[in-house]
């Protein structure tokens, strides 16, 4: 059973570079059966994906938050990581990495890590 | 304002059938997209629940069901218990002239009264 663990800052100044890595267990990251995402839940608010990433390197992200996000892979260390720029109190919220399963209609999230919250403020 | 509309709660008595509805638009669940539901109890992560809109994973109960047609999906529970007191996210993907995107819904809070 694959396993996520997120690990990071929690507490992020604003303007600064959010940075996140999740590690992965039970499995490898550089598994056709995967790809890997990031999802962000502000506090007492829905989710939001944030992007993904497949082993080869390939990257997806959510349109709303291209310009500043950046995921990377690291397969020597099964770890995947976040980078977030400039960020704002908005950014403020538990950040997941989770597996995404790939269908031909659509992909799913099926592992997910327990969360870390990160929180921007001086 | 999610891409996907849920209502924001519902409820229902032990032992009784509740449904939560999602609800896209043509470039999304009406694109032919699957459509996928998640159950987070308070303070942990989300749990996949339904995948594929009607597929549940090994250890899930029967007593959960999705289905989706046209531009909306649907999560039943049958035989409401007090453990099923959670939030639910539908989850879908848009694709659309502004860019492609995994999509969630707002998220529906489940009252076991």
């Amino acid at each position: 059973q694959l396993q996520l663990q997120e690990s990071g800052p929690g507490l992020v100044k604003p303007s600064e570079t959010l940075s996140l890595t999740c590690t992965v267990s039970g499995g490898s990251i550089s598994s056709s059966s995967y790809y890997w995402g990031w999802i962000r839940q502000p506090p007492g608010k829905g989710l939001e994906w944030i992007g993904s990433i497949y082993y080869s390197g390939s990257t997806y992200y959510n349109p709303s938050l291209k310009s500043r996000v950046t995921i990377s892979v690291d397969t020597s260390k099964n770890q995947f990581s976040l980078k977030l720029s400039s960020v704002t109190a908005a950014d403020t919220a538990v950040y997941y990495c989770a597996s995404l399963s790939i269908a031909v209609a659509g992909a799913h999230f099926q592992h997910w890590g327990q969360g870390t919250l990160v929180t921007v403020s001086s | 304002q999610s891409v996907l509309t849920q209502p924001p709660s519902v409820s229902g008595a032990p032992g009784q059938r509740v449904t939560i509805s999602c609800t896209g638009s043509s470039s999304n669940i009406g694109a032919g997209y699957d459509v996928h539901w998640y159950q987070q109890l308070p303070g942990t992560a989300p749990k996949l629940l339904i995948y594929g809109n009607s597929n549940r994973p090994s250890g899930v109960p029967d007593r959960f069901s999705g289905s989706k047609s046209g531009t909306s999906a649907s999560l039943a529970i049958t035989g409401l218990q007090a453990e099923d007191e959670a939030d639910y996210y539908c989850q879908s993907y848009d694709s659309s002239l502004s860019g492609s995107r995994v999509v969630f819904g707002g998220g529906t809070k489940l009252t076991v009264l």
